[in-house]
This record gives C-alpha cells, sequence and structure tokens, in this order.
C-alpha cells in the first residue's frame, strides 16, 4: 500500500523560507512524477510543482516560479519543496502526491498524503 | 490559460443520482480525472481517464468526456458521499489544472 508522509510546515514570517519533506513507503519511488499540490484555507486545489523519476524535469505553476524548487532523493524515497521569499497568499495545506501516466499520454495523481499546514503571517 | 468550469455545489437526495459536470474547451480531446475530498480530508482519486475507476471504488461512480462538458456520475447516492469534487486535466501550457470544485450535498 503507497503511503506518503508530508512534515516541514508551520508557521513563518513574510520572506521566510520552509522546506517541505514528503516520505513514501510501499512503491517503487524512483518509477513515478512527484508533485506538490496546495490548497489555501477554504479554497480549492492547485498544482503547485512537480519533477520528473530523476529529477531531470521540473514543472511550477507560474505564481511560484523562481522562489519554490522542487527536489528529490531517489535513495531516501524522498521529495522536497524548498520554499523562498514566502508571502501570505502561500498559506496553504501542501499535499504531496504521486503522478501516474494516463492513457492519454498525461499525468494525474493516484496517490496523496495527508498534507502538512504552512501558515505564512507576523 | 486552459480553464475548467465546475458548478460551485449540486444536492441531491439519498438513493437518487447526481450529475456533476466539468466544462473546458474541447475538453473532450483531454484524459479527465476526478477527486473526491471528504472534510477534514485529503483528495482520492475516483475517476481517472475519463472514465475508468482505481480499485476500490464502488461502481456506482461514473465519468463520461465529450465536446466541452465532462461528467462525473455517481448513483444511488448516500449520506457519506457528502464531499467536495475536483475535476483535473492535463494541459501543455499550464501543466496541471485542477476546476474550482463542487460541493455534493445530500438532502
Amino acid at each position: 500500500e503507497v503511503h506518503l508522509v508530508e512534515s516541514g510546515g508551520g508557521l513563518v514570517q513574510p520572506g521566510g523560507s520552509l522546506r517541505l519533506s514528503c516520505a513514501d513507503s510501499g512503491f517503487s519511488f524512483i518509477n513515478y512524477w512527484m508533485s506538490w499540490v496546495r490548497q489555501a484555507p477554504g479554497k480549492g486545489l492547485e498544482w503547485v510543482a512537480s519533477i520528473q523519476q530523476d529529477g531531470s524535469e521540473k514543472y511550477y505553476v507560474d505564481s511560484v516560479k523562481g522562489r519554490f524548487t522542487i527536489s528529490r532523493d531517489n535513495a531516501k524515497n524522498s521529495l522536497y519543496l524548498q520554499m523562498d521569499s514566502l508571502r501570505a497568499d502561500d498559506t496553504a495545506i501542501y499535499y504531496c502526491a504521486r503522478a501516474r501516466l494516463g492513457r492519454f499520454g498525461d499525468l494525474f495523481f493516484d496517490n496523496w498524503g495527508q498534507g502538512t499546514l504552512v501558515t505564512v503571517s507576523s | 490559460s486552459y480553464v475548467l468550469t465546475q458548478p460551485p455545489s449540486v444536492s441531491v437526495a439519498p438513493g437518487q443520482t447526481a450529475r456533476i459536470t466539468c466544462g473546458g474547451n474541447n475538453i473532450g480531446t483531454k484524459g479527465v480525472h476526478w477527486y473526491q475530498q471528504k472534510p477534514g480530508q485529503a483528495p482520492v482519486l475516483v475517476v481517472y481517464d475519463d472514465s475508468d475507476r482505481p480499485s476500490g471504488i464502488p461502481d456506482r461512480f461514473s465519468g463520461s468526456n465529450s465536446g466541452n462538458t465532462a461528467t462525473l456520475t455517481l448513483t444511488r447516492v448516500e449520506a457519506g458521499d457528502e464531499a467536495d469534487f475536483y475535476c483535473q486535466v492535463w494541459d501543455t501550457s499550464d501543466h496541471w489544472v485542477f476546476g474550482g470544485g463542487t460541493k455534493l450535498t445530500v438532502l
């Protein structure tokens, strides 16, 4: 059974930094794209960033480009999100999600962690 | 940018059928995936590739996709089905796109 566990969330001041981690178990981590998806309080889901299996391709939503960095350590079965220059509108629950290839050649999220809350406030 | 439009809310009586739509320009040419999120919980994939169900998802959940509208259909609705539902596609420019979400209320 796939089990994703996020950590690293907390309260941070505007302009500050935070590093989120996601540890996997129960599947062959190296075989999958991995992603971060966030949800602001009372709002919908927003894709944040994704990384290819070997880390060679990375994609970001425009609002975090230049501020967030996604990375992975396949030897440790772990996914990371380095968040710098944080703003109040980055406040959200951040979910780690495994991405699976669909028959149309796209990717969707077939397993999710329970999320970690990031609050950006002074 | 590619936009997915969902109704904010859908209400249905127990035992009836709920239909949740997801509109997008030529969405019928894309693969559509649906997630259910119950209060305080992480999202769960309920339909992928327009109409396939992951293991463990009851066959009361089904999906279709054509033209400019994809639809998630939930038959024999139960009180425990109350949740927010999100559609999602992959777009070449915006990458992963979610709809705004639909709150399903069981009357």
